[in-house]
């Protein structure tokens, strides 16, 4: 089973807030992303990171951010929670020696905004 | 922009029967072609993968078939069980530099007993 954490699982949040996703792995792989999933749909990349210091915005346009200061940690932020923002999201990561392209997935965070 | 969609959105079968799930591509500069599983309430799982030199790969009860000719692939299981319930997803990659995936809609999965 691979090692990647996200929290909170579930997270409930009033119109405005600011809040922040936790993303760690403990596989030491390079690459990490973030996707943004609606229920019965197909994931969207909105985020993804090669190496620390280093981050590029994924396919799907998203107004949260995100940082990679440490390896293992790729946290997400929204600096104005909205309905909108109501979606499963979904931490991966991927950088096994001989199979960099094979993403391992976290349990993923369900935020709904009110 | 290039997609990778499913064929059918949902499937049922029953216990015991084979299952055949089905995944169009239409970028042809992809070349490494993989299978997720997602329970409800879960983040997606690696079932198998294919590279574009191979034409089938075979796994535990699962076989991936890839035609390159038609840009299809497909997912085989066989003897499906109940917990074998979930959405299917493929995903696909064009390599170089490129490490990302790009996912299609998804097929769900219903295994009757």
């Amino acid at each position: 089973e691979a090692d990647i954490y996200q929290t909170p699982r579930y997270l409930v949040i009033g119109t405005g807030k600011k809040i922040t996703l936790e993303c760690s792995q403990t596989m030491g792989h390079d690459k990490m992303y973030w996707y943004q999933q609606d229920p019965g749909m197909e994931l969207h990349l909105i985020h993804y990171s090669y190496g620390v210091n280093s981050t590029e915005k994924g396919d799907l346009s998203s107004e949260s951010t995100v940082s990679r200061i440490r390896t293992e940690h790729f946290p997400l932020t929204l600096e104005s929670a909205r309905p909108s923002h109501t979606s499963q999201y979904l931490c991966a990561s991927s950088g096994r020696a001989g199979r960099a392209r094979e993403q391992y997935f976290g349990p993923g965070t369900r935020l709904t905004v009110t | 922009g290039e997609s990778v969609g499913l064929h059918l959105p949902t499937l049922s079968v029953q216990e015991g029967d084979n299952s055949i799930i089905n995944c169009a591509y239409s970028n042809s500069a992809s070349d490494y072609f993989i299978w997720y599983k997602q329970e409800s309430g879960k983040g997606p799982q690696f079932i198998i993968d294919i590279r574009s030199n191979m034409d089938k790969r075979q796994g535990q009860r699962v076989t991936v078939l890839l035609n390159k000719t038609v840009k299809h692939l497909s997912l085989q299981i066989a003897a499906t069980q109940p917990g074998d319930s979930a959405v299917y997803f493929c995903a696909e990659n064009s390599g170089g530099s490129n490490y990302k995936l790009t996912f299609g809609k998804g097929t769900l999965l219903t295994v009757n007993p």
